[in-house]
């Protein structure tokens, strides 16, 4: 099992320019979440979903758009980069069972700049 | 709304002396507690989680925590550090009502240095 894996794992963009960062977990989890993570801030949650084809909200959404088309594979987008955008960012699975979260798994991170 | 306070970024210790490390949290139900450690340039692995089963969880590496809800903490503590322990801490909660599904709320994390 490869777990919880991240494309790319470093980018450059400039101020302006879209990319897309994929997620792609194997062990069949309902729960997906993209976070970041900021010097002195820990992690704090973007979008997450709940199942193929659900998205929704975190705590800080703005500037992100997210697509969960097949169970395996999470999407996170920047439609227009800023530079408050430069972060670590983390994808994470999980599942659920009788209502008791059970921990996440971390993919290892992209780290992204936007100049 | 939940929430988790750590208190310290940086903890110092020496070689073979206990680590603890600080956490508290606010939330509007029973919560699910979880420790995170990040290793330099690496994603998070779960040290421990508390689920209501027992307040004393053990983890992995020889980490143990324990939930004291009258004090609202769920410290993490390791008898003797190792250089190996050197890393980034994360506290973490969800809120059982959620199922977990809705993420995790994380403290702002502790850098645990060991001097030799």
């Amino acid at each position: 099992n490869a777990g919880v894996t991240q494309t790319p794992k470093f980018r450059v963009l400039k101020t302006g320019q879209s990319m897309t960062l994929l997620c792609a977990q194997d062990m069949n989890h309902e729960y997906m979440y993209w976070y970041r993570q900021d010097p002195g801030m820990g992690l704090r949650l973007i979008h997450y979903s709940v199942g193929e084809g659900t998205t929704a909200k975190g705590e800080v959404p703005d500037g992100y758009n997210v697509s969960r088309l097949k169970k395996q594979n999470f999407l996170l987008g920047l439609e227009s980069a800023a530079p408050s955008q430069t972060s670590v960012y983390f994808c994470a699975s999980s599942f659920s069972t009788g209502g008791l979260p059970y921990e996440q798994y971390f993919g290892p991170g992209t780290r992204l700049t936007v100049t | 709304a939940q929430s988790v306070t750590q208190l310290g970024s940086h903890v110092s210790v020496s070689e073979g002396a206990l680590v603890l490390l600080r956490c508290n949290y606010s939330s509007s139900v029973p919560p699910y507690l979880f420790w995170y450690v990040q290793y330099p340039n690496q994603g998070l692995q779960l040290l421990l989680k508390y689920t209501s089963a027992a307040t004393l969880v053990k983890g992995i590496n020889g980490f143990e925590a324990e939930f004291k809800k009258s004090e609202t903490s769920f410290h993490l503590t390791k008898p003797s550090a190792h250089m190996s322990d050197a890393a980034e801490y994360f506290c973490a909660v969800s809120e059982s009502s959620g199922g977990g599904a809705d993420g995790l709320t994380f403290g702002k994390g502790t850098h645990l240095i060991i001097q030799p």
